[in-house]
């Protein structure tokens, strides 16, 4: 069945650690996103990718970095800089034809 | 004005009502909008796609109001499996590509 991978489901970060969260897709979806979800502020963009070796920066990419080297991944990577890091981790993918997105099930990410 | 704006609720309901939630947007450039419907601590999930004509599917009814630049989702005999959190989505900036989400309304229905 098509969908989207993220892995791991839950990830434990240490303070001043770097770490990349997985998102695949086997939809055969052009443009992919990465949202962050915290309690009672829905879902904010981070970064998107319209094509390969493409992608911009949503409305709050800081302390983030991400690479499209490949039509099916879009990973994610929560660096050091980003203060604040402990939240819920969603990736999308959308058709270039249909409208809405489809989400991955989510990386839980907490620092410990 | 936020981009996006919904009632946070919480929407306590009995089996069997029928229940409205509204959601505003800021862009009137906006074609389409969608709702999604999360469950605790899973991804969204996409629920129905709203355009100029609304959307209907069984229980569920979904308008646009361009005027008063809002949307609607209508639940009709509300069943416990409808308790969920109802984020709604509208292009960002008028892009299609890219959706700007509320915060979400949190519907609960009791037995």
């Amino acid at each position: 069945d098509g969908g989207i991978t993220q892995s791991p489901k839950y990830l434990f970060r240490k303070e001043g650690q770097n770490v990349t969260l997985s998102c695949e897709q086997n939809l055969n979806h052009d443009a992919m996103y990465w949202y962050r979800q915290d309690p009672g502020q829905g879902l904010r963009l981070i970064y998107y990718s319209q094509i390969v070796n493409d992608f911009q920066k949503g409305d709050i990419a800081e302390g983030y970095s991400v690479s499209r080297e490949k039509k099916e991944s879009f990973p994610l990577t929560v660096t050091s800089a980003q203060k604040n890091p402990t939240a819920f981790y969603l990736c999308a993918s959308k058709d270039t034809f249909l409208e809405g997105y489809t989400f991955g099930s989510g990386t839980r990410l907490t620092v410990v | 004005r936020k981009e996006v704006e919904q009632d946070p609720g919480p929407f306590n309901v009995p089996e069997g009502a029928t229940v409205a939630f509204n959601c505003t947007y800021s862009n009137s450039a906006s074609q389409s909008f969608f709702w999604y419907r999360q469950d605790c601590r899973k991804e969204p999930k996409l629920l129905m796609s709203v355009y100029s004509s609304g959307n209907e599917d069984g229980r569920f009814t979904a308008q646009l109001n361009r005027a008063s630049q809002y949307i609607s989702l209508l639940i009709r005999d509300s069943k416990l499996s409808d308790s969920a959190t109802y984020l709604c989505a509208a292009p960002w900036g008028g892009a299609t590509n890219k959706l700007i989400f509320g915060t979400g309304t949190l519907l609960a229905v009791q037995p």
